[in-house]
């Protein structure tokens, strides 16, 4: 199974809005509704920001939203922060039971 | 609060076998499934394997299949991996993590700090 597409990274001032973008193929994130996003800081373990591709966990900021179209998920991040500033991964159900991860975006808060 | 705390990393051999454990705490461990993602030094995120609520399902990445072996003990609300015939590649951070919700879902809401495994002579 290769990985998803990610930018390598993506940056934007305080208070903009920033799309990252997580590419994969008609056997992943097109054809299942498992798409999640995950936000870690340098030294932490994965903290869970998406799931469902659309889904926030409780205590996630409505700031963080998901979308999908096609084999394309998308992962927008809204007023943003300089506490936003990590890496984001996304992962998709693979089918077969397996599980497969993007490169991981480095977001950058100007 | 909902934490998990894993151990058993260390240093082996190539070759050699790892046995690594995660203590569930303050979650009712055996109605979620769990997984286990590692992420070798300054890589990405990668899926390594996952168990069924009652571990009575079993998944692997290609990458780990016929070396490690998940399983749980929902008697101590403890995770496993057993790692066998292990690789310089397998050199990582490994987390284990809960399923976000106890109905099929791929997303994980609580991870452990991780534990290192070194493979190296």
């Amino acid at each position: 199974q290769s990985a998803l597409t990610q930018p390598p990274s993506a940056s934007g001032s305080p208070g903009q809005s920033v799309t990252i973008s997580c590419t994969g193929t008609s056997s992943d994130v097109g054809d299942y509704n498992y798409v999640s996003w995950y936000q870690q800081h340098p030294g932490k373990a994965p903290k869970l920001m998406i799931y469902e591709v659309n889904k926030r966990p409780s205590g996630v900021p409505d700031r963080f939203s998901g979308s999908k179209s096609g084999n394309t998920a998308s992962l927008t991040v809204s007023g943003l922060q300089a506490e936003d500033e990590a890496d984001y991964y996304c992962s998709s159900y693979g089918g077969r039971s397996n599980l497969v991860f993007g490169g991981g975006t480095k977001l950058t808060v100007l | 609060e909902v934490q998990l705390l894993e151990s058993g990393g260390g240093l082996v051999q190539p070759g050699g076998s790892l046995r690594l454990s995660c203590a569930a705490s303050r979650f009712t461990f055996s109605t979620f499934a769990m997984t286990w993602v590692r992420q070798a030094p300054g890589k990405g995120l990668d899926w390594v394997s996952l168990t069924s609520a009652t571990g009575g399902s079993t998944f692997y990445a290609d990458s780990v299949k016929g070396r490690f072996t998940i399983s749980r003990d929902n008697s101590k609300d403890t995770l496993y991996l057993q790692m066998n015939s292990l690789r310089a590649e397998d050199t990582a951070v490994y987390y284990c993590a809960k399923r976000v919700t106890t109905v099929t879902t791929w997303g994980f809401d609580i991870w452990g700090q991780g534990t290192m495994v070194t493979v190296s002579s």
